[in-house]
């Protein structure tokens, strides 16, 4: 069964460093979304992203943060010099035709640890 | 805005038997979806269940059904015979069905399911 994947599962940075999260969606899905969660708190919608643009962003996805679709196939979420509040789980997601029918798929997510 | 409540921070049941996990939302709109995800410890979101707005039928998945109320904006989850496997922090979410949707989902807190055998 097609699956969304992230790397890497756990990153740790210093404050200040610029971290590149990856996911690879599902093939044939044409929407793309970023969110985030903080430790014990709930998820939280970032941006999402559709022929090849930002489509919506939250106001956490300040100028701090950016995404690419650099090929085919990769969605990236870049966060430029991270602060010791970016620490979280960050989950990509994929939707299919048009994302009011067709449910998200989440990946296992990508853990950044700010230190 | 919409926002999503989970007014249980947590929920215990024995196994086999039967657990309601309740949700409500606020919104102006009238065409939306709303979901139940589940979170193991692994931290994977998986879709449990979702319901359209639009349909008066509630969603059934199995041992999971909603009890959709759209005038009381109420939307809880009943998991029957309940397994060792179904413990997890699930997660109620919105999403707008509106035209101009990019199906953003908003989240409620979550509610943490532990089931004692």
């Amino acid at each position: 069964e097609p699956e969304v994947t992230q790397t890497p599962s756990h990153q740790v940075t210093q404050m200040g460093q610029e971290v590149i999260l990856r996911c690879v969606p599902i093939s044939n899905h044409l929407y793309f979304y970023w969110y985030r969660q903080i430790l014990g708190q709930k998820v939280e919608f970032l941006v999402s992203f559709y022929n090849n643009e930002i489509s919506e962003k939250s106001e956490i996805f300040d100028d701090q943060f950016s995404v690419e679709r650099p090929d085919g196939s990769n969605f990236t979420l870049k966060i430029r010099s991270t602060k010791l509040e970016d620490s979280a789980m960050y989950f990509c997601a994929s939707s299919a035709w048009t994302p009011i029918q067709y449910e998200q798929y989440f990946g296992p997510g990508t853990r950044l640890t700010v230190t | 805005a919409q926002t999503v409540t989970q007014s249980q921070p947590e929920m215990s049941v024995q196994e086999a038997e039967t657990v309601t996990l309740s949700c409500t939302y606020d919104t102006s709109e009238s065409d939306y979806y709303l979901f139940w995800y589940k979170q193991p410890p692994s931290r994977q979101m998986i879709l449990v269940i979702r319901q359209e707005a639009y349909k008066q039928q509630n969603a059934t998945e199995n041992r999971f059904s909603v009890n959709f109320q759209k005038a009381a904006k109420s939307f809880s989850l009943k998991i029957s015979d309940s397994q060792l496997g179904d413990a997890a922090m699930y997660f109620c979410a919105y999403r707008s069905g509106g035209g101009t949707s990019y199906g953003k989902l908003t989240f409620g807190q979550g509610t943490i399911l532990t089931v004692h055998p």
